[in-house]
């Protein structure tokens, strides 16, 4: 089956430092990448989507420059949180899909941010 | 406006007996995918089951099946013989144009021993 990988798995970092978490698809190409914030016992937010070689489409609400989202190719995505803070502390997840429409979206195993 | 809402926040079932998790949805679409994704406490997205909805046939794997009302915009799912294994969280998820995904707000199964 497909396989998304994320890295890290978990990364503390300081107040106002950035971070960078990457997504891959490992076994096939991904027209299409998601990422997702995912709070304690709540449901998946879609926070941005994005295409290879395209900007990302963000989602209401989410500030497009402390999350920049980078699709450089069929297999990677980049999510960096800019200039970090303890709110934005949470579970990120990537997800892919290899065509359109989604037949379905393969789920990286995802990434816990604590920002101190 | 598109949503999917499970109005059943937890769940619990004994080992070994059937459960069934309710998932309704709304659109105007005639044709589309519904899908329920599993998250145990890993918190890793597992895909449960697919259904689509030219298909009347409701869809099973393994010991999971859905009931798919179209006209009442109904897709539960029911798993059979319940195992320790099946407690997580459950999402049932509606893929909205650009391959977006709808999804609930999760039930939460507890399996009993």
């Amino acid at each position: 089956g497909a396989v998304v990988s994320q890295h890290p798995s978990w990364v503390i970092c300081k107040s106002g430092t950035s971070v960078k978490i990457e997504c891959r698809s490992l076994d096939f190409q991904a027209t299409t990448m998601f990422w997702y914030r995912q709070f304690p016992k709540q449901s998946l937010m879609l926070m941005a989507t994005s295409n290879e070689g395209s900007k990302a489409t963000y989602e209401q609400g989410v500030e497009k420059d402390k999350f920049l989202i980078n699709h450089a190719s069929l297999t990677l995505s980049t999510l960096t949180v800019t200039s970090a803070h303890p709110e934005d502390s949470s579970f990120y997840i990537c997800s892919a899909s290899e065509r359109e429409p989604a037949y379905e979206q393969y789920f990286g195993p995802g990434t816990r941010l604590t920002v101190t | 406006a598109q949503t999917v809402t499970q109005s059943q926040p937890e769940m619990s079932v004994q080992e070994a007996e059937t459960v069934t998790l309710s998932c309704t949805y709304d659109t105007s679409e005639s044709d589309y995918y519904l899908f329920w994704y599993k998250q145990p406490p890993s918190r890793q997205m597992i895909l449960v089951i697919r259904q689509e909805a030219y298909k009347q046939q409701n869809a099973t794997e393994n010991r999971f099946s859905v009931n798919f009302q179209k006209a009442a915009k109904s897709f539960s799912l029911k798993i059979s013989d319940s195992q320790l294994g099946d407690a997580a969280m459950y999402f049932c998820a509606y893929p909205r144009a650009g391959n977006q995904f709808y999804f609930g707000t999760g039930t939460s199964l507890t399996v009993i021993p």
